[in-house]
């Protein structure tokens, strides 16, 4: 059973270009969301997708802004990249209910030179 | 506004001695609690969890936490460490909303550092 996978695992973008990372959710779960972890901090939330309609979102400008396919699988993307969106991209998968347990992939580092 | 803070961050802790990492969080409602850990490089490995219940949960790695809510505490132990356990740990506090988990609010991390 595979768990939470992303893709690309490392990339390099310069400043205002735009990125898109992607997201396959584990096996049976439907609900994608996004993290964004800077060097020596804990991930910060920045939103959910459930039913391809984000659900819930954190405190990021509108810049990030999100997908989510019938598949249930997803896409972060952010435009006009700035230096400090550097940072290891966690995507976590979950299923629907109560008392669900979140599953995390094992990240997209982006380094915005 | 939910946080989550873990006062300690970095905790040197000898081989085979206990080890315990401290969680306090702020929730204005009944949380659900999380712990996991990273291995440099790496994602997110989920420890244990709290819903409601018995508030002291067993989690993977002979890790334990009590939920103390007039404390507003979720501690991880350890009887006895590996080195193998050398990490960082994360506290993580979210709610239950419409029957499905919300986004996670994360402490700053402690970093464990296992001597020999």
């Amino acid at each position: 059973d595979a768990g939470v996978t992303q893709s690309p695992t490392h990339l390099i973008k310069t400043r205002g270009q735009q990125v898109t990372l992607r997201c396959s959710p584990k096996s049976g779960h439907d609900t994608v969301s996004w993290y964004q972890q800077a060097l020596g901090q804990g991930p910060q939330f920045i939103f959910q997708y459930y039913e391809e309609e984000e659900r819930q979102r954190g405190n990021f400008p509108d810049r990030f802004s999100g997908h989510q396919f019938p598949n249930y699988s997803s896409e972060l993307n952010v435009n006009a990249l700035l230096l400090g969106d550097s940072a290891l991209y966690l995507c976590a998968s979950s299923w629907g209910t109560r008392e669900n347990t979140i599953y995390f992939g094992e990240g997209s580092w982006l380094t915005v030179v | 506004a939910q946080s989550v803070t873990q006062p300690d961050i970095h905790i040197t802790v000898s081989e085979g001695a206990s080890l315990e990492l401290r969680c306090n969080y702020s929730y204005g409602a009944t949380p659900y609690l999380f712990w996991y850990v990273q291995s440099p490089g790496q994602g997110l490995q989920l420890l244990l969890k709290y819903f409601s219940g018995d508030t002291l949960v067993q989690g993977i790695k002979g890790f334990e936490a009590e939920f103390k809510r007039s404390q507003s505490s979720f501690n991880l132990r350890k009887p006895s460490v590996h080195w193998s356990d050398a990490a960082e740990y994360f506290c993580a506090v979210g709610a239950l909303v419409g029957g499905g988990a919300d986004g996670l609010t994360f402490g700053k991390g402690t970093h464990l550092i296992i001597q020999p």
